[in-house]
């Protein structure tokens, strides 16, 4: 079957490095998401990766070793505002080319001053 | 907000009563979806569009039934509530089948039913 796994919550302070993981069990993987969502409002959508190595953009930054089946998102200097559930979704290919993707139940990251 | 509304808001109905969600977008997206989002789960698939008249099944297509007869709209009927039925219903465009980096998937602000 097709699962993705993460931390239900994480707890950082103001101004640290947080790193959120996610690992998953696919098949047919055709890339990686990280989706940002405040509470009451939409998933945002944050990083992409599809091959492996490091996608830095701003104080994030995202993971993938696709033969680890892994990923992370890291948050450097955090402020309060990033307090929010971090989703982990897995776009897979199905077939000749049905793309869908997977979600994971996310991650809530609390920041504490 | 990539031009993607959904309506209504909130909605409280009764068990066994009909409910129709609306998503309206003004992109001219190709793929539509819809999600429904309970705690302890990740986003879940009801059901999904690749066009006009063009529709499948997600994981939890149950109970629902969809439409879309333009481009832009992409109706989920509830054909008689149930209290399961109960969540927070998100709406999902992209031109490209699951997204991609420069074509994320984008939500709409999501509808929070209630069935007592």
């Amino acid at each position: 079957g097709q699962n993705i796994d993460q931390p239900t919550e994480m707890t950082a302070t103001e101004g640290a490095i947080v790193q959120i993981n996610c690992t998953y069990q696919t098949s047919g993987f055709n890339g990686l998401f990280w989706y940002q969502q405040h509470a009451g409002e939409a998933p945002t959508f944050l990083s992409y990766n599809v091959l492996d190595g490091l996608e830095e953009k701003g104080r994030f930054s995202s993971f993938l070793s696709r033969s680890k089946g892994y990923s992370y998102l890291l948050l450097k200097e955090l402020q309060m505002k990033d307090s929010a559930s971090y989703l982990c979704a897995v776009r897979v290919l199905q077939g000749y080319s049905n793309y869908q993707l997977i979600w994971g139940a996310g991650t809530k990251l609390i920041i504490k001053p | 907000d990539a031009g993607i509304t959904q309506s209504p808001r909130h909605k409280v109905t009764e068990t066994g009563t009909p409910v129709t969600l609306r998503c309206h977008q003004t992109e001219n997206h190709r793929y539509m979806y819809w999600y429904r989002q309970d705690p302890g789960h990740g986003l879940r698939l009801i059901h999904y569009s690749y066009g006009v008249k063009d529709t499948d099944k997600g994981e939890v297509s149950d109970g629902y039934s969809v439409s879309r007869s333009k481009t832009e709209d992409f109706l989920l009927t509830l054909e008689s509530a149930t209290s399961s039925q109960t969540s927070v219903y998100f709406c999902a465009i992209s031109p490209l089948a699951g997204g991609g980096r420069i074509s994320p998937l984008h939500f709409g602000n999501g509808t929070r039913l209630t069935v007592t």
